[in-house]
């Protein structure tokens, strides 16, 4: 069956510091992958996604991901995190070919200033 | 553009009471989803509306859980009786047709659900 683990729950970093969440999947096929972010009281919001090509992908609010096949990782990177990345952050694999998201348990990030 | 939005935004009720949660997806997508995350758990899958119709509802934990998407537009979820158990976040999203873009789903802010 198809899963997704953030091995991570909290995360801690400092303001300016680089960051980079786990994420692991458990898929037989070429999966399509995306890292999501939820900021206190809103929804989630779609960071970036894999689908197939170049395996390092670039997304919104200066995050970058890359795919590795071998590792069955697309971990979650930014160079200098800002005190406005801190959220909770997911990882989700489609499932098969109906369509719905499965889910990682999520990492919580906290910026110190 | 209007996002996904949900109503009402968080709900206290009394075990074995009714709730009706709404979602209103964005305008043209055919594809709406409901996700619940439970306290500590990851958010799961409840089910998935094409148009009006139910496409898959495996998520869904039992027969007390009622879904409906009249017309295609807006959806209903309802809880009747709800259980303590029941409680959590629910995560309604949607997406537009197409082979991968519909993989591609925007989410609305949940409703948090509290039975007591």
């Amino acid at each position: 069956a198809q899963s997704v683990t953030q091995p991570d729950i909290h995360i801690t970093v400092s303001e300016g510091a680089s960051l980079e969440l786990r994420c692991n999947y458990s898929y037989g096929a070429t999966p399509y992958l995306f890292w999501y972010v939820q900021s206190p009281g809103q929804g989630l919001q779609l960071l970036l996604k894999y689908f197939s090509g170049d395996t390092l992908v670039q997304g919104i609010k200066g995050f970058e991901a890359e795919f590795k096949r071998s590792q069955s990782s697309f971990n979650l990177r930014k160079p200098s995190v800002h005190w406005s990345d801190a959220a909770e952050y997911f990882c989700a694999v489609v499932r098969g070919s109906q369509g719905n998201l499965i889910f990682g348990k999520g990492t919580k990030l906290s910026v110190k200033p | 553009e209007a996002g996904v939005t949900q109503f009402p935004s968080h709900s206290v009720i009394e075990k074995g009471q009714t709730v009706t949660l709404r979602c209103d997806p964005i305008s043209g997508h055919d594809n709406l989803y409901w996700y619940r995350r439970v306290m500590g758990k990851e958010i799961k899958f409840l089910l998935h509306f094409v148009k009006e119709s139910k496409q898959d509802e495996s998520g869904m934990p039992n027969n007390r859980f009622l879904a409906e998407r009249t017309g295609g537009t807006y959806s209903t979820l309802k809880v009747q009786p709800a259980e303590l158990e029941d409680s959590g976040v629910y995560f309604c999203a949607s997406s537009p047709s197409g082979k991968l873009i519909s993989y591609e789903q925007y989410f609305g802010p949940g409703t948090r659900l509290t039975v007591t």
